[in-house]
């Protein structure tokens, strides 16, 4: 069956560093790729997310390509803020639009 | 706007006691839910899919008769948890989508259960 796989966390880093987390999936048939955010206390919200191959999903500095030849959706961000301290869910949705999330990686952005 | 919201947010129960959980989408017409359980450090892990005014499909593994799914209007969905057990003490998550399945999905904050 579909699945998605991240970087295990936590994940600590500086203000201003450059933030990865690594996903990839496995699946039948073309998906659609999510990245979800998940701060303290609060609902999952919709990061970003590709339809395609090769497709860019963008947001709020946060960027992550759709690559079908490495299975990949990879999340990054330039220069993380204290405000970005969060869990991260990247996530698939199967062609009857059911959402397969990854384990989630929480990142500590310190000051 | 797509504000879904749940309630309660927290409860706490006996063993052998039924909870219910609502979920509702506070500024638009969710014809499809889905309801979601979260263990700590994991993953969410689908449990069921509710259209309205349809029975709710369950997936594999999820007892449809221990997790009750109601879905009788296009903002409100509920999930009973009949006869609770510690086990079943986690955090549950519902999201709405206002064009089928295939929408995006709107994400309530959770309830988180916990069965004593």
């Amino acid at each position: 069956g579909d699945s998605v796989t991240q970087m295990e966390g936590p994940v600590t880093l500086s203000e201003e560093a450059f933030l990865t987390i690594n996903c990839t999936y496995t699946a039948t048939g073309y998906p659609s790729l999510f990245w979800y955010v998940q701060y303290p206390g609060e609902g999952l919200q919709l990061l970003l997310k590709a339809t395609k191959a090769d497709d860019k999903g963008s947001n709020k500095g946060f960027e992550a390509t759709y690559r079908k030849e490495t299975t990949s959706f990879h999340l990054e961000k330039g220069s993380v803020q204290v405000s970005d301290s969060a869990v991260y869910f990247c996530a698939l949705a199967d062609s009857w639009g059911k959402l397969q999330f990854g384990a989630g990686t929480q990142v500590v952005v310190t000051p | 706007g797509a504000v879904v919201s749940q309630h309660p947010s927290r409860v706490i129960c006996k063993s052998g006691t039924s909870v219910k959980i609502e979920c509702r989408s506070l500024d638009f017409q969710a014809t499809t839910m889905f309801w979601y359980r979260q263990f700590p450090k994991q993953s969410l892990m689908l449990m069921a899919t509710s259209n309205e005014g349809s029975k709710a499909t369950y997936e594999q593994g999820v007892e449809k008769d221990k997790f009750l799914i109601n879905h009788a209007s296009l903002t409100l969905s509920t999930l009973t948890v009949t006869s609770a057990h510690p086990e079943d003490s986690s955090f549950y998550i519902c999201s709405a989508a206002s064009t089928g399945p295939m929408g995006e999905q709107f994400f309530g904050p959770g309830t988180r259960l916990t069965v004593l």
